[in-house]
């Protein structure tokens, strides 16, 4: 079963714009991770969260965490189009579960 | 580098045929690894967790008697796709779990993926 939903389903911006998508859980989390996946490809790990922390960066990336409110946000700043890709938030532990991703795209 | 790896990465069959795909955790040990689906444009779905030493778990509304999986060392866990048809067609992730350095949480560490066609 799905824990996690993401917000927007898609997302189209032009480049250099930023982009920000949303991702709600359901139940109590250890850590919060974002992973990316191009078209037809496997996932690649972007940050990781813990639920002690409440931001946290990485390049162009910068990941919120609320615990109380059950949600994360990714924020990519000065986006290129090679970001374009299906972005998901997994929670879980030593199990793990995927939101329902968030499409985006950006336009050069 | 790569910490799962997944064997094949794709692969044809004919319906009715069966299928292994392989994942391995290559410098941890995995007590437990993980199986995922993914149809086209869609999320991951959590099939099962395969466990060293003992039977697989798997989710709600996944034929265990079609996804057979068998953890056969703490590095390899086989999905075999039995009697496949069209519909199995799909790509299919494996994860194993290693903790985070620091100890205390887990990081999921995410094969590269199969990509089953049945023809």
């Amino acid at each position: 079963s799905q824990q996690g939903e993401e917000d927007p389903q898609a997302l189209s911006i032009q480049e250099g714009e930023n982009a920000t998508m949303n991702c709600s859980y359901k139940t109590s989390i250890n850590n919060l991770q974002w992973y990316r996946q191009n078209s037809g490809r496997g996932l690649v790990h972007l940050i990781l969260i813990r639920s002690n922390e409440r931001e946290k960066h990485s390049g162009r990336l910068r990941v919120t965490l609320d615990t109380s409110k059950k949600s994360s946000s990714l924020l990519i700043t000065a986006s290129r189009a090679a970001d374009t890709a299906s972005y998901f938030c997994a929670t879980g532990g030593n199990q793990f579960y995927f939101g329902t991703g968030t499409s985006l795209t950006v336009i050069p | 580098g790569a910490v799962v790896s997944q064997h094949p990465s794709w692969v044809i069959c004919k319906s009715g045929t069966s299928v292994k795909i392989e994942c391995r955790s290559l410098d941890f040990q995995a007590t437990t690894m993980f199986w995922y689906r993914q149809f086209p444009k869609q999320s991951l779905m959590l099939m099962a967790t395969s466990n060293e030493g003992s039977k697989a778990t798997y989710e709600q509304g996944v034929e265990k008697d079609k996804f057979l999986i068998n953890h056969a060392s703490l590095t390899l866990s086989t999905l075999t796709v039995t009697s496949a048809h069209p519909e199995d067609s799909s790509f299919y992730i494996c994860s194993a779990p290693r903790r985070a350095s620091g100890g205390g949480s887990y990081e999921q560490y995410f094969g590269p993926g199969t990509r089953l066609t049945v023809t």
